[in-house]
Parts: structure tokens; sequence; C-alpha cells
């Protein structure tokens, strides 16, 4: 199986600043690497897929960007409503994986 | 708009068999590439269980090959997973998904509201 890595697993922050998330692949998964969102008591959403191709109604704040084996997902002014977990996921091969998931919450 | 609601029993009994259906409305689950899928989550951990893709070919987690099935009714417009003999590691919220594609690339959107399924006598 692919091993997906986060890091930072938690991290604080206050609204407008610059967050980046990494996500590290034990192998190469080209670009099949999506971000989601979930907050507490809901489902995932999709914010990017492809690593960097942003879903449909997801704001431009929100961006990806790697290949390979590390990727970043960049969130440029933070929302109040952006305060979330945050998952990557490699779609490359099965079975899929996902990260262990980064906290984002108020400093 | 697609949507997707699980359904099914709340509460399992060890060695007992999980069964679950995911309902899609907005859309017929018979698409062209309309691939489907499930995937649980215990605290924090999201784990991808099945997918059933439109040329109906179905990938399991090799975790979990053994006991799961997943299956497509399109008279009904719905998918379903069952999880056989259960134990209390599988105690876990189940969400059903789209995995949708689009030039190569796949990602689970949308998802269902996820129903929490506990194992316990």
């Amino acid at each position: 199986d692919i091993q997906m890595t986060q890091s930072p697993s938690s991290l604080s922050a206050s609204v407008g600043d610059r967050v980046t998330i990494t996500c590290r692949a034990s192998q190469n998964i080209d670009k099949f690497l999506n971000w989601y969102q979930q907050k507490p008591g809901k489902a995932p959403k999709v914010l990017i897929y492809a690593a960097s191709s942003l879903h449909s109604g997801v704001p431009s704040r929100f961006s990806g960007s790697g290949s390979g084996t590390d990727f970043t997902l960049t969130i440029t002014s933070l929302q109040p409503e952006d305060f979330a977990t945050y998952y990557c996921q490699q779609s490359y091969s099965t079975p899929q994986t996902f990260g262990q998931g980064t906290n984002v919450d108020f400093k | 708009q697609l949507q997707l609601q699980e359904s099914g029993p709340g509460l399992v009994k060890p060695s007992g068999t999980l069964s679950l259906v995911c309902s899609v409305s907005g859309d017929s689950i018979n698409g062209s590439r309309y691939n489907w899928g499930w995937i649980r989550q215990s605290p924090g951990k999201l784990e991808w269980i099945a997918t059933h893709y439109s040329s109906g070919n179905t990938y399991y987690n090799p975790s979990l090959k053994s006991r799961v099935t997943i299956s497509v009714d399109t008279s009904k417009n719905q998918f379903s997973l069952k999880l056989n003999s259960v134990t209390a590691a599988d105690t876990s919220v189940y969400y059903c998904a789209r995995l949708a594609y689009s030039r190569g690339w796949y990602w689970f959107d949308p998802w269902g509201q996820g129903t929490l399924v506990t194992v316990s006598s």
C-alpha cells in the first residue's frame, strides 16, 4: 500500500494567515493526489483533484501543487469557515489511501 | 444535484454481517462513467473499502477483501455494502460516495452524510 504522510498533524492559525499543509507519498504517484476538507460531524468535501485542479465551487484562496511524492495545499488568507481538518488522498493505485489529517484551529 | 444517503442498522453483533445501502438521487446510478464507493472513518482515520466501476468491475481493499461485497441495484437507484464476520474493529462511520472521473483523474464527490455503525453485543 502507498502510505500518505501529512505534516503537520495540527496547526493553529488566525484569520488572514497563509496556511500550508504538506503531504508526502511513500512512492511516486504522479499527480494522482486529492485534497479534502472535513468539518466536525460532516462528510469530507473535495477541494483539489489531480494535485492542482480546483474543484468547482471551491474558493480560489485554496490551491494545490506538487507531483511525484511531495504535495502542498495552500490557503492564502484563512477565513473563519476554513477551520477544519484537511486530508490528502492518492488515487494512483489500489488501495486508495488517505493521509492522517491536519487539523487547523484558532490560534 | 446528485445526493447520496446511507441507511442501515446502527448496531451489529460481533461475527454478524454489516449491511448498508446508499440511495442515490438527482441522477441515474447507471450513468456512463459513474463509479460508486464506500469509505469508512474511525477516529480521524479514513479508509477506502470498495469501488464499483461503471464497467462492472469491482475493487476491494485487500485488508477487507475476503469479507466485503459491493453491489449496484439499478432498479432502485441504490448501491450496497456487505461486510461479514464483523468485530469491534469495524466500528466506524461509513460513507458512500461517487468516484468522480475526468480526463483520467478520480476523486470522491459527493459523499453521503455518513452513518455510524457500532459492533457490539
